[in-house]
């Protein structure tokens, strides 16, 4: 029972365009969610969160929507560089869960094509 | 500035034998973690640890043993690997946001080990 939900494997968008990244949970509890990105022969790493008391976070050119109503949250990146081809990771926890888990998307591949 | 780093980076193993990882971080993080990637899935929690001389359960703790002796360092084993642990394994370590988001938990990654058994 996967509790995050990647549903597109893989994406593939034109430089300059807009890149929408989407996320969905079931779980009700989730409270704060991150965006990780990871590179081939690396590990994932840290690029934007949102926690459940807001529906928008900004950080350059991406930025992290959240629609508690639907569980669903999605990352946009404007505009989409090269750079940013790689796998892309949602990952949710409950700040109220003393074991600080994170519960993680099974990730999508974005290609950004020249 | 290293950060978490993982040893070793390959390994190829036959069934039954076993092989140590070795995690090692310089951020003086309380928290690590070994999580597993496959295809198609997300990472997985193995083991995990909440500071030196503790170690806890994930999702998928058989087959596989943690300690965690000193701060820095987090050793993951395997005792008798098997087909089904061919995976790519990461370590993490994290420190816990204070203030308005206290409990959020952002987890900094080694670069992987992958690891094949026969």
């Amino acid at each position: 029972d996967q509790q995050v939900k990647q549903n597109s494997p893989s994406l593939s968008v034109q430089e300059g365009r807009i890149s929408i990244l989407n996320c969905d949970y079931t779980n009700s509890m989730f409270d704060y969610f991150l965006w990780y990105k990871k590179y081939p022969a690396e590990g994932p790493t840290f690029l934007i969160s949102i926690s459940s008391i807001k529906d928008k976070n900004e950080d350059g050119r991406f930025t992290v929507f959240l629609n508690k109503s639907a569980k669903h949250l999605s990352l946009h990146i404007v505009p989409s560089q090269p750079g940013d081809s790689a796998v892309y990771f949602c990952a949710a926890s409950a700040l109220g869960d003393s074991n600080y888990q994170l519960i993680w998307g099974a990730g999508t591949k974005l290609i950004i094509k020249p | 500035n290293a950060g978490v780093t993982q040893t070793p980076k390959f390994r190829v193993l036959k069934t039954g034998q076993s092989m140590t990882l070795l995690c090692a971080q310089d951020m003086n993080h309380e928290y690590m973690y070994w999580y597993r990637q496959d295809p198609g899935m997300g990472l997985r929690l193995i083991h995990y640890s909440v500071g030196e001389g503790t170690t806890a359960k994930g999702e998928v703790p058989d087959g596989y043993n943690v300690s965690r002796l000193k701060k820095q360092n987090f050793l993951l084993g395997l005792e008798s690997a098997a087909p089904s642990q061919t995976s790519v394994y990461f370590c993490a370590s994290s420190y816990l946001l204070e203030g308005a988001f206290a409990g959020a938990n952002v987890l900094t990654f080694g670069a992987g080990s992958r690891l094949t058994v026969l």
